[in-house]
């Protein structure tokens, strides 16, 4: 199975700021890559797919890049709802593997 | 709008099985894949398996292969997650959402809660 690993496991920030969020894949997986947020008690919501492209609805703040192994997600000023879980989630091969989630924090 | 309804919370005994529904609207139910996705308390999500609404294809993590049944009614538009023999360890919150690749619209999860 393909691992995934995302850093920070948890991020501190403040309102405004500009963060990014790693995830690698534990070997290729091109640009099959998605980004979820996801709120307690709720289930994730779908950010980005294949790696780079925002799905219909997302605030432009957000926004993915990377391929092959290495994948990045930046918010490009944190807005208070944004204080929550990211996971990525690889889709090249099944089974399909999500990271171990990134806790983003107020400061 | 798009939309997928689980049913709620199930409590169940180890050794039992439980059938979880996913109810579909607001889109062509056959047009799209459903996956089944499960999250421990604490733990990150957990691909189970996916079914093709269309023509009923079905594909399995080897994790619960030989435990798990995907299944759908096209007339009803609901897609069906069996988990056996389940054990303690299966406690937890089960989506099911929907997607080719990436899954863009999810369930509001059902908790499945395992214990004597």
């Amino acid at each position: 199975d393909i691992q995934m690993t995302q850093s920070p496991s948890t991020l501190s920030a403040s309102v405004g700021d500009r963060v990014t969020i790693t995830c690698r894949a534990s070997q290729s997986i091109s640009s099959w890559l998605a980004w979820y947020q996801q709120k307690p008690g709720k289930a994730p919501k779908l950010l980005i797919f294949d790696a780079s492209t925002l799905e219909r609805g997302v605030p432009s703040r957000f926004s993915g890049s990377g391929s092959g192994t290495e994948f990045t997600l930046t918010i490009g000023s944190l807005q208070p709802d944004d204080f929550t879980t990211y996971y990525c989630q690889q889709y090249k091969t099944y089974p399909s593997t999500f990271g171990q989630g990134t806790k983003l924090e107020i400061k | 709008q798009v939309q997928l309804v689980q049913s709620g919370a199930e409590v169940k005994k180890p050794g039992a099985s439980v059938k979880v529904p996913c109810k579909a609207s607001g889109y062509t139910f056959t047009s799209f894949t459903i996956h089944w996705v499960r999250q421990a308390p604490g733990q990150r999500l957990e691909w189970m398996g996916w079914i093709n609404a269309g023509n009923g294809d079905t594909k399995y993590s080897q994790k619960f292969q030989d435990r798990v049944t995907i299944t759908r009614d096209t007339s009803a538009s609901t897609a069906y997650m069996e988990l056996s023999s389940l054990r303690s360890e299966d406690t937890a919150v089960y989506y099911c959402a929907r997607g080719r690749k990436a899954m863009d619209v999810w369930g509001k999860g059902t908790t499945v809660t395992v214990s004597s």
